[in-house]
């Protein structure tokens, strides 16, 4: 299985871009990587998802380089809003089927003033 | 339109009672997931349904069963539950789709064990 590995935490101010970086060294050739977002009291929302190279999206961009052993979010000038846990998730796939999903313990984002 | 609806959303236990967390999707999913959440942890797998009428173990399966009644349901039970089952419990479901990773997930359930 896919092991993920991310900061536990990240400080930023507003209108900064924000970079956190998941390290996955075991990504098998047709694992997805994708970004949720929590916030207290609630359930994980789904960010983006990409498989190599840049994919972007209205709230985010997601970097892969080749090796694809390693992914990084991108928040560009982050607000207070944003603040959060982010989780770095790699889409298992076993024979066309979503199987075992597994989330690492996420990077805790805290955005100041 | 609703997605993922759980049910309670707070529930208070004593050791050794049982009970039955539920978990309906009404967006025609195929793949349904139970987590639970602790503090520091992370959200850690239960039990997943992959499709209706197959259910699998999870990362920590230990104390619970679970049961695909149907498309639209995958509930969560406690036979006996244990102070260590305290937790947020979280569902999910997605698509099955082999290209895509997205989770709807509910609000979540928050279970105290006496």
């Amino acid at each position: 299985l896919a092991k993920t590995t991310q900061p536990i935490s990240m400080d930023s101010y507003e209108g900064q871009e924000v970079n956190i970086t998941c390290s996955h060294n075991n990504i098998a050739t047709n694992d997805y990587i994708t970004w949720y977002q929590q916030f207290p009291s609630q359930g994980p929302r789904f960010i983006i998802q990409g498989y190599k190279t840049k994919v972007t999206n209205e709230v985010a961009s997601l970097f892969i380089p080749a090796d694809r052993k390693s992914s990084t979010l991108s928040l560009p000038r982050v607000s207070l809003s944003d603040t959060a846990v982010y989780y770095c998730l790699v889409v298992l796939n076993y024979g066309g089927s979503q199987g075992n999903l597994i989330f690492g313990k996420g990077t805790k984002l805290s955005v100041k003033p | 339109n609703a997605g993922v609806t759980q049910t309670p959303k707070f529930q208070v236990l004593k050791t050794g009672q049982s009970m039955t967390l539920q978990c309906a999707q009404d967006m025609n999913h195929n793949s349904m997931y139970w987590y639970r959440q602790d503090p520091g942890m992370g959200l850690r797998l239960i039990y997943y349904s992959a499709s209706e009428g197959t259910t699998d173990k999870g990362e920590v399966p230990n104390g619970y069963n679970v049961s695909r009644l149907n498309k639209r349901e995958f509930s969560l039970r406690l036979e006996s539950a244990a102070p260590s089952q305290t937790s947020v419990y979280f569902c999910a479901s997605s698509a099955q789709r082999w290209d895509t990773g997205e989770l709807f997930f509910g609000e979540g359930s928050r279970l105290t064990v006496l």
